[in-house]
């Protein structure tokens, strides 16, 4: 089955550390992108990447960092920089002509302690 | 800067029709799409515009009138399932050129029998 997963579903941290999120897809999509969401609000874009090896900063990068050096792959770095880092992480892929149309993991709830 | 704008509720009766409406600033417009999220699931892909104009799937249908900057999903009979947050997102293209998916805020939709 085709599609993107993301995990685990629950993580939790303490303060100070920094924790990687995982986002794979095997939909052969060429463009990737992490959103955040908080309760009751909309999807905030972290980064995006439309080919491998290169990625953008989407309306809050800070404290987050990503690479992509395989088009199935596109982990998210959440860094002590950031300061509020507890939300619902969304991971999502779409066809490089169709940025329109994205395709969603599960999520991943980061608590941070 | 890009700006969307809903209404954060809506409530509707079973097997009646519902309007949701969004209006966007932005440059660089490419189309509107919308997404369904139910509570704690990910967002799924319902439609897109581009042209102005209405397009139907099914149940649903989405208009876009790019002279406004304006356009809104409408759900025909509706079903208690259709409970859930619809988010209207703009494509359009960024300062460096890359195309990207701005999400507004979402509607709650919540069907009562």
């Amino acid at each position: 089955d085709g599609g993107i997963t993301q995990s685990p579903k629950y993580l939790f941290r303490k303060e100070g550390q920094n924790v990687t999120l995982s986002c794979e897809q095997n939909l052969n999509h060429d463009a990737m992108y992490w959103y955040r969401q908080d309760p009751g609000q909309g999807l905030r874009l972290i980064y995006y990447s439309q080919i491998v090896n290169d990625f953008q900063k989407g309306d809050i990068a800070e404290g987050y960092s990503v690479s992509r050096e395989k088009k199935e792959s596109f982990p998210l770095t959440v860094t002590s920089a950031q300061k509020n880092p507890t939300a619902f992480y969304l991971c999502a892929s779409s066809p490089g002509d169709k940025t329109y149309e994205q395709y969603f993991g599960p999520g991943t709830r980061l608590t941070v302690t | 800067g890009q700006s969307l704008e809903q209404p954060s509720e809506v409530t509707a009766v079973e097997g009646a029709i519902v309007q949701i409406n969004c209006t966007y600033q932005t440059s660089g417009f490419y189309g509107l799409s919308w997404y369904q999220q139910h509570d704690g699931g990910a967002p799924t892909f319902l439609s897109y515009n581009a042209l102005d104009g209405l397009e139907e799937t099914g149940r649903f249908s989405s208009f876009l009138s790019r002279s406004d900057s304006y356009g809104y999903l409408l759900l025909q009979e509706l079903q208690m399932k259709d409970s859930a947050s619809y988010f209207c997102a703009v494509r359009d293209r960024n300062s460096g050129g890359y195309q990207k998916v701005t999400f507004g805020t979402g509607t709650k939709l919540q069907v009562i029998p």
